[in-house]
């Protein structure tokens, strides 16, 4: 099965830039999924990474090195509205030919001003 | 609607009593997906639909635990003789992908509190 580990917390000051990291292991590779969600609302989609390289969207970057099982969520220029989790998911092949996203924990990321 | 909508959003219960939580995909979604978050845990995988059937009931944790989706559209996820350690916020996704999971689009969940 799937095994994805991230940081639980992690705390920046607005304006700054902060990377949260992932790694996962997997029998198979299928892409690696970043989604937001802040306290008490619905996770949504941030980013799909499925070759290696830096995808850029704004504000946010998300890198992967499927090599290294590794991947990373750059947020630029943050915003205190970017306090919020950030899980990181892969999706795993189930016998039925279904893939199921599997996710991490979540990192809690906390902007003071 | 715009969005999936789950309802209840809160829901209390008493240890042994049964509850039902509906999750209402976006319009013409194919797939619907039941997960559930504890605290300080990751999203956990329960079960997944393509139209109206479950090709992978592998999550659920119990034969407390089953759903159903009917017109390809409405589920529910019914929980028989509930336990404290159903205490979560479960949460329903909705995807126009057939067994893809890419951009799956949640529902703000149900909290389930078992007494």
């Amino acid at each position: 099965g799937q095994n994805i580990d991230q940081p639980t917390e992690m705390t920046a000051t607005e304006g700054a830039i902060v990377q949260i990291n992932c790694t996962y292991q997997t029998s198979g590779f299928n892409g690696l999924f970043w989604y937001q969600q802040h306290a008490g609302e619905a996770p949504t989609f941030l980013s799909y990474n499925v070759l290696d390289g830096l995808e850029e969207k704004g504000r946010f970057s998300s890198f992967l090195s499927r090599s290294k099982g590794y991947s990373y969520l750059l947020l630029k220029e943050l915003q205190m509205k970017d306090s919020a989790s950030y899980l990181c998911a892969a999706p795993e092949l189930m016998n039925t030919g279904f893939q199921k996203l599997v996710f991490g924990t979540g990192t809690r990321l906390l902007v003071s001003p | 609607g715009a969005g999936v909508s789950q309802s209840p959003s809160n829901k209390v219960t008493e240890k042994g009593k049964d509850v039902e939580l509906r999750c209402d995909p976006i319009s013409g979604h194919t797939a619907l997906y039941w997960y559930r978050q504890s605290l300080g845990q990751g999203l956990e995988f329960l079960i997944y639909f393509q139209g109206n059937s479950a090709p992978d009931k592998s999550g659920l944790p119990s034969d407390r635990f089953s759903a159903e989706r009917t017109g390809g559209s409405v589920s529910t996820l019914t929980i028989q003789r509930t336990q404290q350690e159903d205490s979560a916020v479960y949460l329903c996704a909705s995807s126009p992908y057939r067994d893809r999971n890419e951009k799956l689009f949640f529902g703000s969940g149900t909290q389930l509190s078992v007494l």
